[in-house]
């Protein structure tokens, strides 16, 4: 059972498309963080949410924790080839003691 | 931010040979390190705690003598893959915390093909 889920894991869109990842949990995060990672390569941190309800922007990329802190969504504006990777998010939660995984969305931006 | 490296980053190595590889964090020191292995376009497959000074602490399903973990001091861990044989070609990655809680950096990953 996946303690985290994301949907959609797989993703292709043209340039130019917004898109919505989500990543949800029946279990309370105590943070949650958003990876990408591109392939061949280790993933890179993009961004730490612990708050409940909110918001956080690096340029195209919104990230949103929600209000009970189970869910999380990673909005990215105008897509661009170079936001092709796998994007992953994980959290730490009170129940377990390491960083949890979800399985991954894997999205194309085709030029 | 805080780097983490391995090495090497791709290994080819024969059937019944052991490969090492290192885990070094450069400007920090990880007392903690974990261990990851990743099919292609799946998520990270949490093999193994790493604890400095430790005996690690590895994942349900994961082989111990298979894959020995040694953290010796508190900048360097390595994954040792005893008697590699092909099912054991992936990529492993690794990662120590050093940021705000729950934040983990990675490693460049490092591809194992045993022919």
């Amino acid at each position: 059972t996946q303690l985290l889920e994301q949907s959609p894991q797989f993703l292709s869109i043209q340039e130019g498309e917004n898109l919505t990842v989500y990543c949800n949990s029946s279990s309370v995060f105590s943070s949650l963080q958003w990876y990408r990672q591109e392939p061949g390569e280790g993933p890179v941190l993009l961004v730490t949410v612990v708050t409940g309800g909110e918001v956080k922007k690096l340029k195209r990329l919104t990230f949103q924790f929600g209000d009970a802190r189970k869910d999380s969504s990673l909005h990215i504006t105008a897509a661009q080839p170079g936001d092709t990777g796998l994007y992953l998010c994980a959290g730490d939660t009170t129940s377990y003691d390491k960083v949890i995984f979800g399985p991954g969305t894997s999205l194309s931006v085709i030029p | 931010g805080a780097v983490v490296s391995q090495h090497p980053s791709w290994v080819i190595c024969k059937s019944g040979t052991s490969v090492k590889i290192e885990c070094r964090s450069l400007d920090f020191q990880a007392t903690t390190m974990f261990w990851y292995r990743q099919f292609p376009k799946q998520s990270l497959m949490l093999m193994a705690t790493s604890n400095e000074g430790s005996k690690a602490t590895y994942e349900q399903g994961v082989e111990k003598d298979k894959f020995l973990i040694n953290h010796a001091s508190l900048t360097l861990s390595t994954l040792t893959v005893t008697s590699a044989h092909p099912e054991d070609s992936s990529f492993y990655i690794c990662s120590a915390g050093g940021g705000g809680p729950g934040e983990l950096f990675f490693g460049e990953g490092s591809r194992l093909t045993v022919l």
